[in-house]
């Protein structure tokens, strides 16, 4: 079975620059998460959705971010303009509901130079 | 305000032991607790969880046991195998919410 699958896996990019991350959910999955890494932080949600609606943006920290989940099997998080405090690692995640266990893709490295 | 703690970075066993990996929490909306392992350059891997209504689920090597009223769980790892070194997540959710908030992480070494 497919599980979560995020591109691109390494991003490097300069201040400044528009970065767009993606992500493919598990077929049949009607949630899906977007979170970030970082050493200072931890794992921390930054959005989700429920059958490609957003419930909860309050984790998404500024303006520059945004996400948008146009159908079943596809989200984008964008960051514009990128700034060198968003480098970190972001993952996505998707799931069933309640009592059900999340599953997470490999991530994107984002380095912004 | 951390609502999941976990407060060991580290933990080293020898092969072929028990793993006791700790996790906390503060808040008592939570009803469903997961663990996941995280190898590095990949994501986090689900391992086993637990509904508030159980003490105890149990998966081949991994248990995972709860205490509500001290709030705290852990994971067992019998017997250890250095496979099973990695990066332990515990997190936590209520039935309202479906977002994990997670814990720091444990790293566990585990020695041949």
């Amino acid at each position: 079975d497919a599980g979560v699958i995020q591109s691109p896996r390494h991003e490097v990019t300069e201040m400044g620059q528009e970065v767009t991350l993606r992500c493919k959910p598990i077929s049949g999955h009607d949630y899906l998460f977007w979170y970030r890494q970082t050493m200072m932080r931890g794992l921390e949600l930054l959005i989700y959705f429920n059958n490609n609606v957003p419930i909860d943006d309050s984790g998404m920290p500024e303006d520059r971010f945004s996400a948008k989940m146009p159908n079943a099997s596809f989200s984008t998080l964008k960051i514009q303009p990128s700034e060198p405090r968003d480098s970190a690692v972001y993952f996505c995640a998707s799931g069933q509901g309640a009592g059900q266990p999340q599953h997470f893709g490999d991530g994107t490295r984002l380095s912004i130079l | 305000d951390q609502q999941v703690k976990q407060n060991s970075p580290s933990l080293s066993v020898q092969e072929g032991r028990i793993s006791i990996l700790n996790c906390d929490y503060t808040n008592s909306m939570f009803d469903y607790f997961l663990w996941y392992k995280k190898y590095p350059a990949e994501g986090p891997t689900f391992l086993i969880s637990i509904s508030s209504i159980k003490d105890k689920n149990e998966d081949g090597r991994f248990t995972v046991f709860l205490n509500k009223s001290a709030k705290h769980l852990s994971l067992h790892i019998v017997p250890s195998q250095p496979g099973d070194s990695a990066v332990y997540f515990c997190a936590a959710n209520s039935g309202s919410a479906r977002q994990l908030t997670f814990g720091s992480g444990t790293q566990l070494t585990v020695l041949p």
